[in-house]
């Protein structure tokens, strides 16, 4: 199947600094990037849908501002996560769709390792 | 609105007993419906989805799910447990979107853990 790999894989940053977060589509291309946030034991939560050449579509309830999107390639998506906070430590996950519009017909997401973000 | 429901938090089993991991879901739609598979610090992986055709789907490492609309459930299940197979288990449905395109929707998710 399908590789997604994200970068880094674990990072630990201080309050008020900023991370960035890397999704790379490895043998495909995606026009459709999602972002997801997983706390301890939790599900995930989708945090935002990323569209390569355009904005991103975030969430209800997720800030925009402080959780920046850019797709800036069929193959790269890239989280920043701005002036990081404790409660922003939590393990993010991104997922690639591979598919094009066709009649509602839904396309594999394959999902990245994940990356865990701790906030001192 | 759709949703889905995972029973049990946590599922205990031995090593080469049967595995079964409850799932019920709640659609307007004809829902896909999805198990994923996610191992400590790792990404998650698709063990099987019905998107209406079989109702018995058939997935990877031996796992099996079948859905059953009386019931509206989509429940895991493999006949011997490995211990390997001790991993979160995510039941996840899809919204459709006006694009065309759906949303997944994962539930809370079950722990399988697997003794010798």
């Amino acid at each position: 199947g399908a590789v997604v790999s994200q970068h880094p894989s674990r990072v630990i940053c201080k309050s008020g600094t900023s991370v960035k977060i890397e999704c790379r589509s490895l043998d495909f291309q995606a026009t459709t990037m999602f972002w997801y946030r997983q706390f301890p034991k939790q599900s995930l939560m989708l945090m935002a849908t990323s569209n390569e050449g355009s904005k991103a579509t975030y969430e209800q309830g997720v800030e925009k501002d402080k959780f920046l999107i850019n797709h800036a390639s069929l193959t790269l998506s890239t989280l920043t996560v701005t002036s990081a906070h404790p409660e922003d430590s939590s393990f993010y996950i991104c997922s690639a769709r591979v598919g094009v519009l066709a009649g509602g017909v839904f396309y594999e997401q394959y999902f990245g390792p994940g990356t865990r973000l701790t906030v001192t | 609105a759709q949703s889905v429901t995972q029973l049990d938090s946590h599922v205990s089993v031995s090593e080469g007993t049967p595995v079964l991991l409850r799932c019920n879901y709640s659609s307007s739609y004809s829902p896909s419906l999805f198990w994923y598979v996610q191992h400590p610090n790792k990404g998650l992986q698709l063990l099987l989805k019905y998107t209406s055709a079989a109702t018995l789907v058939k997935g990877i490492n031996g796992f099996e799910a079948e859905f059953k609309k009386s019931e509206t459930s989509f429940h895991l299940t493999k006949p011997s447990a490995h211990m390997s197979d001790a991993a979160e288990y995510f039941c996840v449905v899809t919204i459709p979107l006006n694009t065309g395109f759906q949303k997944l929707v994962f539930g809370t998710g079950t722990r399988l853990l697997v003794s010798p």
